[in-house]
């Protein structure tokens, strides 16, 4: 059974810091892209960052490039993502998914709340 | 940046009866590649989103064959033929065309 399990979310001041972690089962985590996926209280879904089955390719939209990092450790199924310089805006809950063919998340986490307030 | 547009925003149906959801595309849809990465999620109350339609209208596994999804370029359907109640809950078109990749703002299915 496919497992994705978002951990490190939390209540963070703007400008600071903060990395969400998702331990990733049941399937081979190396073959797959992998991606987050976020939604504001009461709002639709944003995509927030896509990486390659190596690591070696990243994608975000402009509302992140520059602030987050999405990175991962095959050797321990792991995804991450590093947020940076965070904004009220950032207030979310954070999706980890997988990408399965076309382009399409077959599989999401049960999501982590992030809190960015003073 | 695509917008999806959702129709309607929200959407009261009877148990049996049959809906629609339409998702409209400020852009083509189509790829390079010949594929159009459009794709249908349901999220249920309090729950994470789940595949259920991708590339248009490929059931996803495990996924009940009353949906089915049609269209083309920039105007796309999701049906629905006999909502159960498990079907209630927000859906989304989301596109993999283009980057950002986008999502629509949902429409909410829920009971008459």
């Amino acid at each position: 059974e496919v497992q994705l399990v978002e951990s490190g979310g939390g209540l963070v001041q703007p400008g600071r810091s903060l990395k969400l972690s998702c331990a990733a089962s049941g399937f081979t985590f190396s073959n797959y892209y992998m991606a987050w996926v976020r939604q504001a209280p009461k709002k639709g879904l944003e995509w927030v960052a896509t990486i390659s089955t190596s690591g070696s390719r990243t994608y975000y939209p402009d509302s992140v490039k520059g602030r987050f990092t999405i990175s991962r450790d095959n050797a321990k199924s792991s995804l991450y993502l590093q947020m940076n310089s965070l904004k009220s805006e950032d207030t979310a809950t954070y999706y980890c998914a997988r990408l399965g063919g076309y382009r399409a998340f077959d599989y999401w986490g049960q999501g982590v709340m992030v809190t960015v307030s003073s | 940046d695509v917008v999806l547009t959702q129709t309607p925003p929200t959407l009261s149906a009877t148990i049996g009866q049959s809906v629609s959801i339409s998702c409209r595309s400020s852009q083509s849809l189509l790829d390079s590649d010949g594929d159009t990465y459009l794709n249908w999620l349901l999220q249920r109350p309090g729950q994470s989103p789940q595949l259920l339609i991708y590339s248009v209208s490929n059931l996803e596994s495990g996924v009940p064959n009353r949906f089915s999804g049609s269209g083309s370029e920039t105007d796309f359907t999701l049906k629905i033929s006999g909502v159960e109640a498990e079907d209630l809950g927000v859906y989304y078109c989301m596109q993999a065309t283009h980057a950002p990749w986008t999502f629509g703002g949902g429409t909410k299915l829920e009971l008459k």
